[in-house]
């Protein structure tokens, strides 16, 4: 069975930098058609793609995120870190990490973590 | 950026009733599309890949179709568990969403 779970503070203060653990189980990091896709949703509105990576440590950014994000994986712990630095109240939202199967051209986010809510605030 | 809007934003419908989601591209993107379903205080769950492939264990009342910059999800007959938001996501440049459409009871 494959599982997602997403850790991280619950709170952190404008300007500081937002660090989350997505921690996966049922798939390999290594597998060469996984990775791992950030998602994350303000409250009462849509999703927003963030990043993802996969087993080759090819990575790919948001466009109007790049500059303030970095992810990377550990494969041997299974985990895929996200960090976005200046947090601002904007970026209140719910944090979803999500199997990214790639394969023949075909992107599949499935399955989703449970999603994790940090709010920005002083 | 490629850009997606969907119509409508909201659609209330009844049980039984034939539901149409439109999803449309700034470009083109070919088939690279998937629909989500989700439920309030759920994570998304992917219901349809390459604009018209029916992800495993997905009911069949579920379709898609189109390509290029348009797009459209069916649901056949609607059911009592279908009434959820809906969102279309492009993977042709990157990947983005559309701001989803909530399928609400008439």
């Amino acid at each position: 069975q494959v599982t997602l779970k997403e850790s991280g503070p619950v709170l952190v203060k404008p300007t500081e930098t937002l660090t989350l653990t997505c921690t996966v189980s049922g798939f390999s990091l290594s597998n060469a058609r996984m990775g791992v896709s950030w998602i994350r949703q303000p409250p009462g509105k849509a999703l927003e793609w963030l990043a993802h990576i996969f087993s080759n440590d090819e990575k790919s950014y948001s466009t109007s995120l790049k500059s303030r994000l970095t992810i990377s994986k550990d494969t041997s712990k299974s985990q895929v870190v996200l960090t976005m630095t200046n947090m601002d109240p904007v970026d209140t939202a719910t944090y979803y990490c999500a199997r990214s199967y790639r394969t023949l051209g075909i992107l599949k986010f499935d399955p989703w973590g449970q999603g994790t809510l940090v709010t920005v605030s002083s | 950026d490629i850009q997606m809007t969907q119509s409508p934003s909201t659609l209330s419908a009844s049980v039984g009733d034939r539901v149409t989601i439109t999803c449309r591209a700034s470009q083109s993107i070919s088939s690279w599309l998937a629909w989500y379903q989700q439920k309030p205080g759920k994570a998304p769950k992917l219901l349809i890949y390459k604009a018209s492939s029916l992800e495993s264990g997905v009911p069949s009342r579920f379709s898609g179709s189109g390509s290029g910059t348009e797009f459209t999800l069916t649901i056949s007959s609607l059911q009592p568990d279908d009434f959820a938001t809906y969102y279309c996501q492009q993977y042709n440049s990157y990947s983005t969403f559309g701001p989803g459409t909530k399928v609400d009871i008439k």
